[in-house]
């Protein structure tokens, strides 16, 4: 059984940072572009980034291009998301998913993990 | 960047319907048209990719059509448990991008 499981959103300051974590299980993970999907509180779905496969090729949104940066451990079947410069703007709920192999819309979603920026 | 745009943005209806959500794109993304299901407080569920394909255990009262820019969701006999928000989203260039998403509520 495909599992995504996220972590480590939390409380945040604005310009702080924080890193989100996605441990992932029952497939093979260094098989599959990885990506991370946002929703702010009441909004709809924001793609925000992907990696691929091996790690080489990273792709974002312009909301939080050179804010974000998104890595990969192949080794420990885990994704990150290293969130620096954060605004209030980037309070949402963030998803970890997984491509769908050939393709790049989304199969399988984590439950998400919430990101509140205030002081 | 591709904008989608979906239509309308809520719907009510009722068990038995047959209910129909349009998507479009503002360029061409071929058939590489994903849709969503999202409960609330929950993560969504992919439905559809590549515009008519059904994932794995969807089940068959839904389909998904067009290529281009113009594309449809539609549920041919609303159940219960079909009450939720949809979304589409183009998976032909990045960024990635999703409709606004269409609140479906029982009438």
């Amino acid at each position: 059984e495909v599992q995504l499981v996220e972590s480590g959103g939390g409380l945040g300051q604005p310009g702080g940072s924080l890193r989100l974590s996605c441990v992932a299980s029952g497939f093979t993970f260094s098989s599959y572009t990885m990506n991370w999907v946002r929703q702010a509180p009441g909004k709809g779905l924001e793609w925000i980034s992907c990696i691929s496969s091996s790690g080489s090729t990273t792709h974002y949104a312009d909301s939080v291009k050179g804010r974000f940066t998104i890595s990969r451990d192949n080794a420990k079947n885990s994704l990150s998301l290293q969130m620096d410069s954060l605004r209030a703007e980037d309070t949402a709920v963030y998803y970890c998913a997984r491509d769908k192999y050939g393709y790049s819309s989304t199969d399988y979603w984590g439950q998400g993990t919430l990101v509140t920026v205030s002081s | 960047d591709i904008q989608m745009t979906q239509s309308p943005s809520s719907l009510s209806a009722s068990v038995g319907d047959r209910v129909t959500i349009t998507c479009r794109a503002s360029r061409d993304i071929s058939s590489s048209l994903a849709w969503y299901q999202q409960k609330p407080e929950k993560a969504p569920k992919s439905l559809i990719y590549a515009a008519s394909t059904l994932e794995s255990g969807v089940p068959s009262r839904f389909s998904g059509s067009g290529s281009g820019t113009d594309f449809t969701l539609t549920i041919s006999s609303l159940q219960p448990e079909d009450f939720a928000t949809y979304y589409c989203q183009q998976h032909s260039a990045y960024p990635l991008t999703f409709g606004g998403g269409t609140k479906l509520e029982i009438k």
